[in-house]
């Protein structure tokens, strides 16, 4: 059964609206993460998080906000949804951080009009 | 900063065809090198891993291999299925001063025709 599961699967929302994407592990691992895929960008890391309570940025934090109420749970927030975050997301989880293998949920493709 | 580049963007090949992914990186030190697949619907997932020890991983019939006087970490199958069909990145493991961030590279979209 999936150990990294999101969602939901796939969402569309309007400009300016809040968009919340959820994604849960069952791989008791502390570090997760959230990536975007855009054609031509491969991912690239929005936010990460290696305890609960607590998260930090990535590569492309603007516009975006994590949450990590518990080791198993991890929620990317859009507050004021805009044209150039349609895309699709990952969510991933790691033993380690490091070279750890990271294990990817199914993603969530967000449009947003 | 750090960078791994992939230049092929698209790559379409029969099946029983000979596969070679090309995959170059720069960084101030040797690192640990991961291919990650993709496939249609799904999130990515490990494929191999090298170190700086073994310069070669075998995976699944893929092998790669690291060559830090090129820079290079290249990703080959010598014949391919149409089940192979999915995304390549190459990525680099972090930095010593960069915490938990993986770098991807762009991907290689491989189509096999069957």
């Amino acid at each position: 059964e999936a150990a990294v599961t999101q969602s939901p699967r796939s969402k569309v929302a309007v400009t300016g609206g809040k968009v919340t994407l959820s994604c849960h592990q069952t791989n008791n691992h502390d570090y997760m993460y959230w990536y975007r895929q855009d054609t031509g960008h491969g991912l690239r890391l929005i936010h990460y998080s290696y305890v609960a309570d607590s998260t930090e940025k990535g590569d492309i934090p603007d516009g975006y906000k994590a949450s990590r109420p518990s080791q198993e749970n991890f929620s990317l927030i859009l507050e004021l949804a805009s044209l150039s975050q349609t895309a699709v997301y990952f969510c991933a989880s790691s033993e380690e951080g490091g070279y750890a293998e990271q294990f990817f949920g199914p993603g969530t493709r967000l449009t947003v009009l | 900063g750090d960078s791994v580049t992939q230049m092929q963007g698209q790559v379409t090949l029969s099946e029983d065809d000979f596969l070679f992914i090309n995959c170059t990186y720069s960084t101030t030190w040797y690192p640990t090198l991961f291919w990650y697949v993709q496939y249609p619907g799904e999130g990515p997932q490990l494929l191999l891993k090298v170190t700086t020890a073994n310069n070669k991983g075998i995976s699944r019939g893929f092998e790669a291999t690291y060559d830090k006087r090129t820079t290079s970490f290249h990703l080959q199958k010598a014949s391919v299925q149409e089940s192979d069909s999915a995304v390549y990145y190459c990525v680099l493991e972090p930095s010593p001063n960069m915490g938990y961030k993986l770098t991807f590279g762009t991907g290689t979209s491989l189509l096999v025709d069957p």
